[in-house]
């Protein structure tokens, strides 16, 4: 398996442009979840699905933040104006379950907002 | 407040020595218990995950969980520089829906 893919690895925009992140998660996995790593912060569920509904989408900073799963192989978590404090690192993993074994994680999308 | 506590260290050990890391976690309903490493520059990937009380080997490492105390610890013998890594600990918490919460992290250096 190819484990989680996440697409792009790297981003930079400008401050108030439209930004989407790609995920596709390992197949035969029926949770998907997105988290967002800082330095001040660390590691932040945003949110996630399971059987591709959102089930808690409670750490979702504001509406600018948005994601989808429109199939069980694709994920997109879009952000809509971008802002410099958006600026962080965009995981996206997957599990069986709600992860009583552990995540795999994607190798994330590095966002710069300037 | 779902909390996971670590010390962002950093813990430095010499080549071969015991390194210790250590967590607590807030919620005393919580029943699985996670380490994870993530290198610099890359993606957390799961070392072990704990769900009974005492101790649990894989290979170099040994998971110590202590529910009365709300504490999970993780032991990597003999260490090595390849450990140099940051060493996660995450918690599922049952409370309030099943959320994965993360420590932010204690950053280990191995001296070779």
């Amino acid at each position: 398996d190819a484990g989680v893919i996440q697409s792009p690895r790297h981003e930079v925009t400008e401050m108030g442009q439209e930004v989407t992140l790609r995920c596709k998660p390992i197949s035969g996995h029926d949770y998907l979840f997105w988290y967002r790593q800082t330095m001040m912060r660390g590691l932040e569920l945003l949110i996630y699905f399971n059987n591709n509904v959102p089930i808690d989408d409670s750490g979702m900073p504001e509406d600018r933040f948005s994601a989808k799963m429109p199939n069980a192989s694709f994920s997109t978590l879009k952000i809509q104006p971008s802002e410099p404090r958006d600026s962080a690192v965009y995981f996206c993993a997957s599990s069986t379950g709600l992860g009583s074994n552990g995540y795999t994680f994607g190798s994330g999308t590095r966002l710069t907002v300037v | 407040q779902k909390e996971v506590e670590q010390n962002s260290g950093p813990l430095s050990v010499p080549e071969g020595a015991i390194a210790s890391l250590n967590c607590t976690y807030s919620d005393r309903g919580s029943q699985s218990f996670f380490w994870y490493r993530q290198y610099s520059g890359k993606s957390p990937e799961l070392i072990m995950f704990i769900y009974s009380n005492g101790d649990k080997e894989d290979g170099r490492f040994t998971a110590q969980l202590n529910k009365a105390s709300q504490y999970v610890s993780l032991l990597i013998r003999d260490s090595q520089p390849s450990d140099s890594a940051t060493y996660l600990c995450a918690v599922i918490f049952n409370t309030g829906g099943f959320k994965t919460i993360f420590g932010a992290g204690t950053r280990l250096f191995v001296k070779a």
